[in-house]
């Protein structure tokens, strides 16, 4: 069974400029998040999507943003980078979530984005 | 706000000693607990669940609901468990459920 694929692996910018970063979820599953890991701050919720839709967002500003598509797959923009935005960018999907015991998360190798 | 707090950044020890990572949930409900591990230069993976009360890698945890703790024990390190380590819980709000992390712990084990 095919994992959470990401890409780019990595991408770098300047800042001012805008970074689009690319998720396929696990086969069946239909929701996907988003999280930034920066250098010693762990695992920071960035935003999670299920059915197209975004359920709930981290504490980021707007111009974190992102969709999901009707394949499931979903994209994450940053806009206006900042040098602050460099971090490791990981994606997860699980199933819908309806139930308990289907959070179960399974995570991408991530895009690393550094920004100059 | 439901929290999940890891009170250690890092936690280095030496190989064969006793390890816990710790861990401790704000009560909300009946939350499942989880603990997921990034190896070095490996994908975030989950380690393990409380619900289905396994022991993986050697590693424990249990759920003391008094204490709202998930703390994850190894009787004896290994170099190989060096590696950051997540607790995670479920949170369930507006019919849906979703996990919430740590901060993580950074486990050490030296030879």
């Amino acid at each position: 069974e095919a994992g959470v694929t990401q890409s780019p692996t990595h991408l770098i910018k300047t800042r001012g400029q805008q970074a689009t970063l690319r998720c396929s979820p696990i086969s069946g599953h239909t929701s996907v998040y988003w999280y930034q890991q920066a250098l010693g701050l762990g695992l920071q919720f960035l935003l999670w999507y299920d059915e197209g839709e975004e359920r709930n967002r981290g504490n980021f500003p707007p111009r974190f943003s992102g969709r999901q598509f009707p394949n499931y797959s979903s994209e994450l923009n940053v806009n206006a980078l900042l040098l602050g935005d460099s971090a490791l960018y990981l994606c997860a999907s699980s199933f819908g979530q309806v139930s308990v015991g289907q959070e179960t998360q399974y995570f991408g190798p991530g895009t690393r984005l550094l920004v100059l | 706000a439901q929290r999940v707090t890891q009170p250690e950044k890092l936690l280095s020890v030496f190989k064969g000693a006793p390890v816990e990572l710790k861990c401790n949930y704000s009560y909300s409900g009946s939350p499942e607990l989880f603990w997921y591990v990034q190896y070095s230069r490996q994908r975030l993976q989950l380690l393990l669940r409380h619900i289905s009360r396994e022991s993986i890698k050697g590693f424990t945890a249990d759920l003391n609901k008094g204490e709202t703790s998930f703390h994850l024990k190894k009787p004896f390190a290994q170099e190989e468990d060096s590696a950051m380590y997540y607790c995670a819980r479920s949170s369930f709000s507006g019919g849906y459920n979703k996990l919430i992390f740590g901060a993580g712990t950074r486990l050490a084990v030296h030879p």
